[in-house]
């Protein structure tokens, strides 16, 4: 069936470090992929999306590029900040259902 | 515009009681997705409807797991008897088919549930 796996956390950087979070997955057809972020004691939030094959998404300094041939939707971000920390979760949307990984916790350190 | 919004925000029950989990999805959205978050077992969908209509409840528990949506506007996940290990997070999420059926799920903040 349809999976999205993620890189393991807890991953700590330091403040305006670089970074790179991995998401591949596993589907037929042509699924639309998303990144979600969680901050503590809140809800899931959107951070970027792409809907087809060699698209990038992006928002806030995050990127993520679309990558069919490697079934793959890596999550990037050029400098990250203490504001950062939060579990992100690479998902895959299709037929209706929204599948998710098992989330990767980033903490950002000063 | 209101996002999606459940109640309550905090359960604390005993186990075997009943609990009832409530969402309003946002207005004009078609779909609307149950989902459970534990530390074990991440986020698992427990069950989605279109147009009111459950179209997937493959991820639902067991049978003391039941979720209705009787209108467009108001839906509830029921658990009856509760035990310990019904305790999460549980969120509803909406969406719209106007993004087509792949694109963005708009999230509660949840109804974090513990049974004793």
């Amino acid at each position: 069936g349809d999976s999205v796996t993620q890189m393991e956390g807890p991953v700590t950087l330091s403040e305006e470090a670089f970074l790179t979070i991995n998401c591949t997955y596993t589907a037929t057809g042509y699924p639309s992929l998303f990144w979600y972020v969680q901050y503590p004691g809140e809800g899931l939030q959107l951070l970027l999306k792409a809907t087809k094959a060699d698209d990038k998404g992006s928002n806030k300094g995050f990127e993520a590029t679309y990558r069919k041939e490697t079934t793959s939707f890596h999550l990037e971000k050029g400098s990250v900040q203490v504001s950062d920390s939060a579990v992100y979760f690479c998902a895959l949307r299709k037929a209706g259902k929204l599948i998710f990984g098992q989330g990767t916790t980033l903490q950002v350190k000063p | 515009d209101a996002g999606v919004i459940q109640s309550p925000r905090h359960e604390v029950t005993e186990m075997g009681q009943e609990v009832t989990l409530r969402c309003k999805p946002i207005s004009g959205h078609d779909y609307l997705f149950w989902y459970r978050q534990t530390m074990m077992r991440g986020l698992e969908l427990l069950i989605y409807f279109n147009n009111n209509v459950p179209i997937d409840d493959s991820g639902m528990p067991e049978d003391r797991f039941s979720a209705k949506m009787p209108n467009a506007s108001f839906s509830t996940l029921k658990i009856q008897p509760s035990e310990p290990r019904d305790s999460a997070v549980y969120f509803c999420a909406s969406s719209s088919s106007g993004s087509g059926n792949t694109g963005e799920l708009f999230f509660g903040e949840g109804s974090r549930l513990t049974v004793l």
